[in-house]
């Protein structure tokens, strides 16, 4: 299994519908990470949390929530999806306990395509 | 401003030979690392190296080396005897601290390099 899980894998939804993405880790990292990425863009920084209670905006945070339910789930929502957030999301993780080079363990990604 | 800018949206090479993928970093801290993480068509993130900005030495991990070059601040990745295999898209990353303390970072990557290895 991986360490890194994101669910859904695949995602059809329509404008206006809520979706969350859901991301659960085994490796007993602190800090946890939403990016999201577009051809030709590279990936961008929507949510970060360095522990439960310390949650941020990263560069692309509108139209975007999130919850740490528990150190090891980080769940990202779009209350109302709309087409231009079709892409690839990515969650991703780092220890801040370990030798620390910032390092990023990444899930296997969640494709989303808003119709 | 862009702080990683890759400035080849596409790569060529021929199987068995070598590659550098080019990487500039803007950046006025002191302390920072740098990350070269490829991404093959099924889409998942591997990191392939990692270079801190105070290491002495250019980092290697098998067939990747990264070409540091402070003063330019660029982090190159070289890809030695190229295998079809390596025919993935490449993004370079560096690590950024965030708030205070210095114990908090984030990533910014790059737009990514789009490697094609011929036979």
């Amino acid at each position: 299994d991986a360490d890194v899980t994101q669910t859904p894998r695949n995602r059809i939804t329509k404008t206006g519908k809520r979706i969350m993405l859901e991301c659960s880790q085994t490796k007993g990292h602190d800090r946890m990470y939403w990016y999201r990425q577009d051809p030709g863009l590279g990936l961008q920084l929507i949510y970060y949390s360095f522990d439960v209670k310390d949650i941020n905006k990263g560069e692309i945070s509108d139209g975007y929530s999130v919850s740490r339910q528990a150190q090891a789930k980080f769940s990202l929502s779009l209350e109302s999806a709309i087409p231009n957030q079709t892409a690839l999301y990515f969650c991703a993780t780092s220890d801040s306990t370990a030798r620390d080079t910032g390092e990023l363990f990444f899930g296997e990604g969640s494709r989303l395509t808003v119709l | 401003a862009q702080k990683i800018t890759q400035t080849q949206p596409g790569m060529f090479v021929q199987e068995k030979e070598a590659v550098t993928l080019d990487c500039t970093y803007d950046t006025s801290d002191p302390s920072y690392g740098l990350f070269w993480y490829k991404q093959p068509s099924s889409g998942e993130m591997i990191f392939l190296i990692y270079q801190g900005s105070y290491d002495q030495q250019n980092a290697t991990e098998g067939r990747y080396s990264l070409n540091f070059q402070k003063a330019r601040k660029s982090a190159n990745l070289v890809i030695s005897a190229s295998q079809l295999g390596d025919s993935a898209m490449y993004f370079c990353a560096m690590r950024e601290g965030i708030g205070s303390g210095g114990s908090n970072y984030k990533l910014t990557f790059g737009k990514g390099t789009l490697l094609t290895v011929n036979p």
